[in-house]
Parts: C-alpha cells; structure tokens; sequence
C-alpha cells in the first residue's frame, strides 16, 4: 500500500533555530501534499497545501514567511520552521495521495515532535 | 468553529463487544468522510470512507453510518478487540476526500479484556 515517510520524528532545539522536516512518498507520485499540525488534546489542522512546481497554498491564520513549504519533486516536500519560538512546539504531520487512484485517501506520515526550548 | 465535532473524548469497551464512536459536522457541503485511527507517536492511518451518496460502508469489523438529515456518522467496531485501542478521529472534506480535511478533535478507544 502506500507508504508516506516523514523525517525526523522528534526534533528538540533552541529558540531562533530554523527546522527543516521532510515528508517523501515511498511507492507513489504525489503531486500535492498536506502539512497539518496538531496540539495536545486537539484536532489535526490543516497548515498548508504543497504542490509540486509551484508555491503552496496556506490555510488562513498560518504565517507563509514563518513556514517555509517546498515541493521540489514528485516524492519530495519540505516544512521549515523559521526561527522556532516555544509556540511553534507541535506535532506536524504530512499527508499524501496517490492521485492515479482515485479511490485512495490521503496516507499520512508518523509526524515529527517538535520541541522548541 | 469546529465544523467537525467528536463529542466524546474517550470512550471505554468490554473486549468483544461493540464500540461505537460518533461524529457531527455542521457544514453541508461536507461530501465524503473518513475515519482514521492513531497510536501514539505515530501518523493516523486510514480505516474507512464513506461518500454522502451511501448511508453505509462496511469493512470487516468496521462499519460507518452516515445520516446526512442529522449531520452525523458513526463508526461500529464489532467484536472490538485490545488491538483497536488508539484514538479515532473523523474527518470530513468538501471535494470527494481529494483535498483538505476537517478533523474531529478524536475520541480516545479503550478495548479492556
């Protein structure tokens, strides 16, 4: 089935670092992927839309110069976290789907923990 | 504004007996629904799916109901085993699941044998 990897899954740094988390889609093609974000006890919310080749889509409220978002490939998107402040401590998760199965939902990641000090 | 609502946090069952888990949403346009399951440190994993044209999709153990004039769904487990303890969520999208989705906040399942 499909397999969506995310890395890393558990990141601990000092406030003002900027944080790089990828998200690959292992056995598929992924034109576009989701970036979602969860705090403790809380629904998943949707971040921001990734598309391949062009700029994502950010949901509103969500800072675009805050959370860089990168879709260089077909397998690859990246999330940076710009200059991370103790709020910006979360779980991230990304999600994918398999759009040459148009009966295949989105297959998420394990998520990165992010821990800002 | 939560526009998918999980009223219940958690939820504990006897093992072999039913679990059912409920969702509410308010917004109408909501076509298709979903229902993922989540261990901890983990990413949700995908369970089962229902589109608003059908009142009811069964897999295995799992079964959503889906009663659009109440704007509500639910998910049966039967017979609920240790192994389905995680935490559920729904969630709902506008465009046939191909786009965003609206979670739930989830509903914590606890299988006790």
């Amino acid at each position: 089935g499909a397999v969506v990897s995310q890395h890393p899954s558990r990141v601990i740094c000092k406030s003002g670092t900027s944080v790089k988390i990828e998200c690959r889609s292992l056995d598929f093609q992924a034109t576009t992927m989701f970036w979602y974000r969860q705090f403790p006890k809380q629904s998943l919310m949707l971040m921001a839309t990734s598309n391949e080749g062009s700029k994502a889509t950010y949901e509103q409220g969500v800072e675009k110069d805050k959370f860089l978002i990168n879709h260089a490939s077909l397998t690859l998107s990246t999330l940076t976290v710009t200059s991370a402040h103790p709020e910006d401590s979360s779980f991230y998760i990304c999600s994918a789907r398999d759009w040459t199965r148009g009966d295949q939902p989105q297959h998420f990641g394990d998520g990165t923990r992010l821990s800002i000090l | 504004d939560q526009q998918v609502k999980q009223n219940s946090p958690s939820l504990s069952v006897q093992e072999g007996r039913i679990s059912i888990l409920n969702c509410d949403y308010t917004n109408s346009m909501f076509d298709y629904f979903l229902w993922y399951k989540k261990y901890p440190a983990e990413g949700p994993t995908f369970l089962i799916s229902i589109s608003s044209i059908k009142d009811k999709n069964e897999d295995g153990r799992f079964t959503v109901f889906l009663n659009k004039s109440a704007k509500h769904l639910s998910l049966h487990i039967v017979p609920s085993q240790p192994g389905d303890s995680a935490v559920y969520f729904c969630a709902a999208s506008a465009d046939q699941g191909a786009q965003k989705l609206v979670f739930g906040q989830g509903t914590r399942l606890t299988i006790n044998p």
